[in-house]
């Protein structure tokens, strides 16, 4: 298995746009969690899906956040609009309940200007 | 709310030392937790993982303990070499699953 795929592993862009984060989890997980890390508030979790259902999405900062997972093959992270604040790494990650534990994408390193 | 705390936040050893980090959490009602190593500018390695009902793990030269009745676990890592220098990341599940990290030891191991 090729692991977690996240795309683009950098992005750029312009405050106000709308950006689009990617992920593919390991095949068979049934659980996908999004993080965002920052220098200051290190590993935050803004949301996870069950089998496709969002859990809990506390995490989500505003409205300008949403994440969806149309199947169990594919979940996406949209910030619409995007702030400079935005700025972080995110992380997409899945597992198969508690056995297996935890597998990480490489992350998507954002910026906002 | 779960809170988990990492200590020292920066370590610098000498080649060949043993050392200890620190994690501690503050619900002691978790499913797993589990360790992880973050390279500079990369994604999260998991090192161990203990299930609530064990006491601890090893790989290697890694060994972790768990004491869910304190809140606390350790990451030991023997003979240490300048390639385990990294970011080390505590994180305890709750029964959803949910992963809730520490802010991360920086370790250095100098030559």
């Amino acid at each position: 298995d090729a692991g977690v795929i996240q795309s683009p592993r950098h992005e750029v862009t312009e405050m106000g746009q709308e950006v689009t984060l990617r992920c593919k989890p390991i095949s068979g997980h049934n659980s996908l969690f999004w993080y965002r890390q920052t220098m200051m508030r290190g590993l935050e979790l803004l949301i996870y899906f069950n089998n496709n259902v969002p859990i809990d999405d506390s995490g989500m900062p505003e409205d300008r956040f949403s994440a969806k997972m149309p199947n169990a093959s594919f979940s996406t992270l949209k910030i619409q609009p995007s702030e400079p604040r935005d700025s972080a790494v995110y992380f997409c990650a899945s597992s198969l309940g508690d056995i297996i534990g935890y597998t990480f994408g490489s992350g998507t390193r954002l910026t906002v200007v | 709310k779960q809170e988990v705390t990492q200590i020292p936040a920066a370590l610098s050893v000498p080649e060949g030392e043993n050392l200890v980090l620190n994690c501690s959490f503050t619900d002691s009602a978790i499913y797993n937790l589990q360790w992880f190593r973050q390279d500079p500018g990369k994604g999260l390695t998991s090192l161990l993982l203990i299930q609530s009902s064990q006491r601890e793990q090893t790989s290697g030269r890694l060994n972790a303990s768990l004491d869910k009745s304190s809140g606390r676990s350790t990451l030991y890592i023997a003979a240490s070499q300048p390639g385990d220098s990294a970011t080390y990341l505590c994180a305890v599940a709750g029964s959803q699953g949910n992963l809730i990290f520490g802010k991360g030891t920086k370790l250095s191991v100098k030559p």
